[in-house]
């Protein structure tokens, strides 16, 4: 099964500065989606930013972009200009492609933003 | 608003009863996805079911159970509740298709369930 890791619990970032959250994922498939969910304190799961492998451009959603690479596994998300509404949990998930698995979704284990004012 | 929806929200019972969580996911959407997200901790994956049919388990308890209906809306059954159950239940949907589109899933807001 595909595994998701999310290496860093925790991370702190001063408000208007930039951050970037780690991810990376284990799978032996070439065409898969990747995201980046949000979880603020209200708890809803929002979604932040979408990838999909076959694409060899960066997604950017305004003051959020990833750093895709595929050879290497890696899925990180850059925050810029972060705003005190950034704090929360933000979660990576890789999507397998829907004839293999059913389209099941892996989750990492989340890494909490504290933005300081 | 994601378009899907969860009922009830909150839930209060207490240990050794049964109860039913309800989800209705977005029009359109196949793929019914449960959750469980216990205090401080990320999603564990439960069950997930396409056009009523069950198509891959997680770390679900034989206590627990779900179905879903030709509607496609979906229920999550949890039985002989223990303390440890007590979490917040998230149900998502998904377009169930590996072309190109939206493929992400849509989370509801979550059935929050306190076992006392």
């Amino acid at each position: 099964a595909q595994t998701v890791t999310q290496s860093q619990p925790e991370m702190s970032v001063q408000e208007a500065e930039t951050v970037t959250l780690s991810c990376t994922y284990d799978t032996s498939e070439s065409d898969y989606y990747l995201f980046w969910y949000k979880q603020p304190p209200s708890r809803q799961m929002i979604l932040v930013i979408r990838q999909e492998a076959y694409k060899q451009q960066n997604a950017t959603e305004n003051r959020f972009s990833v750093n895709f690479q595929k050879a290497a596994k890696s899925f990180s998300l850059k925050i810029s200009d972060s705003q005190l509404g950034d704090a929360a949990m933000y979660f990576c998930a890789y999507r397998s492609p829907a004839l293999i698995t059913g389209n099941q979704f892996y989750f990492g284990t989340g890494t909490s933003l504290t933005v300081i004012p | 608003d994601s378009g899907v929806t969860q009922t009830p929200k909150h839930l209060i019972t207490a240990t050794g009863q049964r109860v039913t969580l309800r989800c209705s996911p977005r029009s359109g959407d196949l793929s019914v996805y449960w959750y469980q997200q216990s205090l401080d901790q990320g999603l564990q994956f439960l069950i997930q079911y396409y056009n009523g049919e069950e198509r891959a388990k997680g770390n679900i308890l034989e206590r627990f159970s779900a179905q879903q209906f030709p509607d496609l809306h979906s229920e999550l059954n949890l039985s002989s509740l223990e303390l440890g159950d007590s979490a917040l239940y998230f149900c998502a949907s998904s377009v169930s298709s590996g072309t190109s589109g939206r493929n992400e899933q849509f989370f509801g807001p979550g059935t929050r369930l306190t076992v006392l």
